[in-house]
């Protein structure tokens, strides 16, 4: 268990309306990322963070926007929510062991876009 | 661009052994990740290959060859508990993780 909790975890909005998604983790790392899932895609990157304030985009950034004023929480925004991205939502964060830097992830957050 | 390949479904009996394959092409490679994910779960690590050959660990192993852009999961002595997807993932620059589509597991009696 990496200490890592998502908010809400299930959601169901409609379209044009702005949602906001939180990841919080408890052990201070660094790295944090924002994938989401959908059948005959897999896991696709999002924004990833590699410090407070410090973000970058990833594969699927349109439409989302991020933030992480503090080391704890990395916040994923949907301005204006449109029904493609109804989606499964994972965040996960990056700990160090050595050589080795694994992702661990949360628990998810079921998005519904009507 | 990225593109990684592994079957959409796999069966196999229970006590039974199973090889799920991966094939990849990747813009840079700093490493290989095995995942398991359980339905409505998250993912959950398995396994890293970083250098080509073999690691173990308990019933799963994983097998990795850069020159040839494959990698293997082996699970030894199925059980129920096994039914899942497994996602093949490909460690590109110093952090960034780059997901194939995954394998569904069935484990039959």
């Amino acid at each position: 268990d990496a200490g890592i909790t998502q908010s809400p975890r299930h959601k169901v909005t409609e379209t044009g309306t702005p949602v906001t998604l939180r990841c919080h983790q408890t052990e201070n790392h660094r790295y944090m990322y924002w994938y989401r899932q959908d059948p005959g895609h897999g896991l696709r990157l999002i924004h990833y963070s590699y410090g407070v304030k410090d973000t970058d985009k990833g594969e699927v950034s349109d439409g989302y926007s991020v933030s992480r004023s503090k080391t704890e929480d990395f916040l994923l925004t949907l301005e204006s929510a449109t029904s493609s991205q109804t989606s499964v939502y994972f965040c996960a964060i990056s700990e160090s062991s050595g050589q080795l830097d694994t992702q661990y992830f949360g628990p998810g957050t079921r998005l519904t876009v009507l | 661009g990225q593109n990684i390949d592994q079957p959409t479904e796999m069966t196999a009996t229970e006590g039974a052994i199973v090889q799920i394959n991966c094939t990849y092409q990747t813009s840079g490679f700093n490493g290989l990740f095995w995942y398991q994910q359980h339905a409505g779960e998250a993912p959950t690590f398995l396994s890293y290959n970083v250098l080509d050959g073999l690691e173990e660990k308990g019933r799963f192993s994983s097998f990795l060859s850069r020159s040839k852009g494959y990698s293997y999961l082996l699970l030894k002595e199925l059980q129920m508990k096994d039914s899942a997807s497994y996602l093949c993932a490909v460690k590109i620059g110093a952090n960034n993780l780059f997901f194939g589509t995954g394998t569904r597991l069935t484990v039959i009696p």
